[in-house]
């Protein structure tokens, strides 16, 4: 079985500027998390989806928005880039509800 | 506040010693899960664990869950230079408002020196 594939795995981006980033999960999965993991905030939870649905969201700012796909494959998108965006931005996919979370291996987003 | 506090941060041994990672928190989680992570890698899972004091061993690593479902620790017999990374911990909560969410520690990162 594939696991979870995010692309791309490298980006560079200018301040101001909006990013897409897509996670394909693990074929049967439908739940799909996003995470954002920094050095001086370690992971943070950014929202999770379960059948086209968002089910919950972390505290971030509104410029964060993702959504699932019929597929569920999910895209996040990060409008007005600010430095403090440049992180490593995970997604996960779980088989149901709060069970194993599978990881990708993530995005890195360098904003400059 | 849900958090899990995991120590020690760092830690640096020789291969053969015996290490313990411990994850601690004051709310009750409905499962905990441990991950290692590789620089620029995204987290891979180790174990779940779902009961209270419940043990799972991993070929020289040992998981256990507190028994109130608050507390777990990672312990690694006679580590080897393989064994170096980030180890994560992270659980969830019960209640819709969890949904989804994971709740990570800070990471420990071990370095086993040859």
């Amino acid at each position: 079985k594939a696991g979870v594939t995010q692309t791309p795995r490298y980006l560079i981006k200018t301040r101001g500027q909006q990013v897409t980033l897509s996670c394909s999960p693990i074929s049967g999965h439908r739940s799909v998390s996003w995470y954002q993991q920094t050095p001086g905030q370690g992971l943070q939870f950014l929202f999770e989806y379960f059948s086209e649905t968002q089910r919950n969201k972390g505290n971030f700012p509104g410029r964060f928005s993702g959504r699932q796909f019929s597929n569920s494959r999910s895209e996040m998108n990060v409008s007005t880039l600010e430095l403090g965006d440049s992180a490593l931005y995970l997604c996960a996919s779980c088989p149901g509800p709060n069970t194993e979370a599978f990881f990708g291996q993530g995005t890195r987003l360098t904003v400059v | 506040t849900q958090l899990l506090e995991q120590s020690p941060q760092f830690l640096s041994i020789q291969e053969g010693e015996n290490l313990t990672v411990y994850c601690n928190s004051s709310s009750v989680f409905s499962s905990l899960q441990w991950y290692r992570q590789e620089p620029g890698e995204g987290p891979v899972l180790l174990v779940t664990v779902v009961t209270g004091g419940e043990v799972k061993k991993l070929k020289r690593l040992t998981f256990q869950f507190g028994d109130a479902r608050k507390d777990s620790s990672l312990h690694i017999t006679a580590a080897q230079p393989g064994d170096t990374g980030l180890y994560l911990c992270a659980g969830y909560h019960s209640g819709s408002g969890n949904t989804g969410k994971l709740i990570f520690g800070q990471g420990t990162t071990l370095q086993v020196k040859p």
